[in-house]
């Protein structure tokens, strides 16, 4: 069954703490994105990556980081330093133009 | 600036009735859109790109440069089309989708 699995589905982080959010992909895209949802602001870019072993920072990158040391996966780790980060996260993949797959995405709660 | 703006948050029409979702866009490049969908507990979709101007679900959107616009249009709504919808930008040479705000669509019936 190919496609685009994210973990946890529900993360809760206690102040002060990163946690990382896993998306994986089994469709041989090249490019990986991760955007954040909330509502009445639509889907907004926070990385993304084109290839391996490189990525872009994308309009709200600031307190996240990311890596992509294989194809197949690219992680988000949500750092302290990101003042409100309660909210869904979406990771997504695609090739060439041909629009993306998403994954089922992780809603994260600071407690 | 590239910039995706969906004017409407909410749109409630009755079953049946026409259904149109405005999107407007600004890019200085050619325009390559988007519409995706997200139905209730289910993973954000693509429902139709302006380059394939096929019609998915009974949806059509035509690509009108003048006005820069890409708007969503159904001239039957049906109750299964409640969900929320979101018009997306691709950044060429970027590889990277601008999306909007999104609408929420709610079919009364």
């Amino acid at each position: 069954d190919g496609g685009i699995t994210q973990s946890p589905k529900y993360l809760f982080r206690k102040e002060g703490q990163n946690v990382t959010l896993s998306c994986e992909q089994n469709l041989n895209h090249d490019a990986m994105y991760w955007y954040r949802q909330d509502p009445g602001q639509g889907l907004r870019l926070i990385y993304y990556s084109q290839i391996v072993n490189d990525f872009q920072k994308g309009d709200i990158a600031e307190g996240y980081s990311v890596s992509r040391e294989k194809k197949e996966s690219f992680p988000l780790t949500v750092t302290s330093a990101q003042k409100n980060p309660t909210a869904f996260y979406l990771c997504a993949s695609s090739w060439a133009d041909n629009g993306y797959t998403f994954g089922s995405g992780t809603r994260l709660t600071v407690v | 600036a590239q910039r995706v703006t969906q004017p409407e948050k909410l749109l409630s029409v009755f079953k049946g009735a026409p259904v149109e979702l405005k999107c407007n866009y600004s890019y200085s490049g050619s325009p390559e859109l988007f519409w995706y969908v997200q139905y209730s507990r289910q993973r954000l979709q693509l429902l139709l790109r302006h380059i394939s101007r096929e019609s998915i679900k009974g949806f059509t959107a035509d690509l009108n440069k003048g006005e820069t616009s890409f708007h969503l249009k159904k001239p039957f709504a049906q109750e299964e089309d409640s969900a929320m919808y979101y018009c997306a930008l691709n950044i060429q040479g970027a590889q990277k989708l601008v999306f909007g705000q999104g609408t929420r669509l709610t079919i009364n019936p």
